[in-house]
């Protein structure tokens, strides 16, 4: 199947860490992306992953690629209020296929 | 660039009505998404375009849904008839290519069928 899953809600403190989870089904996907969508907005692409990288880190986020279980994560450093959104994963075979996403709430 | 560019932003039909959205890609990207999401089923694939050819319609739910893209600066998605549970946004994305770059999304069209 082409599921790819996520947890559907995160709520962290704001200056925690979050770390956000995904599953993905598609073995030959040669990206991995991290999208965040903001209410009433259309999705923003924060991040991605080559399939042959097993990490990436660009400031506050790391993307961490387990290939052989096909778990892709996203931790947030330091997070903030504004960093409150859906974040989706999708992956990239040949269609961009996303997931359920997760709502990420961050509280003072 | 200004963007993929979605209109209408808001739509709001009755039953049984005729709904044509559009989309305007990026100029220069080949591939073209168009997504639907709803809070019970999140973010769909309906059906994507590379180089103006639909390749992947499998998303699309029913003979009621078509889309079409004439040329490479536009795309429509039509609903005919809409029903109510064809409410939900719509949006449309396109990348330079498909599956290998990013991909930009529209604002998206809030379809609201009553």
């Amino acid at each position: 199947g082409e599921d790819v899953e996520q947890s559907l809600f995160l709520s962290v403190r704001e200056g925690d860490s979050s770390v956000i989870n995904c599953t993905y089904t598609d073995s030959s996907s040669t990206y991995l992306y991290w999208y965040k969508q903001e209410p009433g907005a259309g999705l923003q692409l924060l991040t991605y992953i080559f399939s042959n990288m097993d990490m990436k880190q660009d400031q506050r986020l790391t993307v961490l690629l387990n290939k052989k279980d096909k778990h892709l994560s996203l931790r947030i450093a330091d997070t903030q209020t504004g960093d409150s959104a859906i974040y989706f994963c999708a992956e990239a075979a040949n269609k961009l296929i996303f997931g359920t996403g997760t709502r990420l709430q961050v509280f003072p | 660039d200004a963007g993929v560019i979605q209109s209408p932003r808001h739509e709001v039909t009755e039953m049984g009505q005729e709904v044509t959205l559009r989309c305007k890609p990026i100029s220069g990207h080949n591939s073209l998404f168009w997504y639907r999401q709803t809070m019970m089923r999140g973010l769909e694939l309906l059906i994507y375009f590379n180089n103006n050819v639909p390749i992947d319609d499998s998303g699309m739910p029913e003979d009621r849904f078509s889309a079409k893209m004439p040329n490479a600066s536009f795309s429509t998605l039509k609903i005919q008839p809409s029903e109510p549970r064809d409410s939900a946004v719509y949006f449309c994305a396109s990348s330079f290519e498909q599956g290998r770059t990013e991909a930009f999304f529209g604002q998206g069209t809030r379809l609201t069928v009553v």
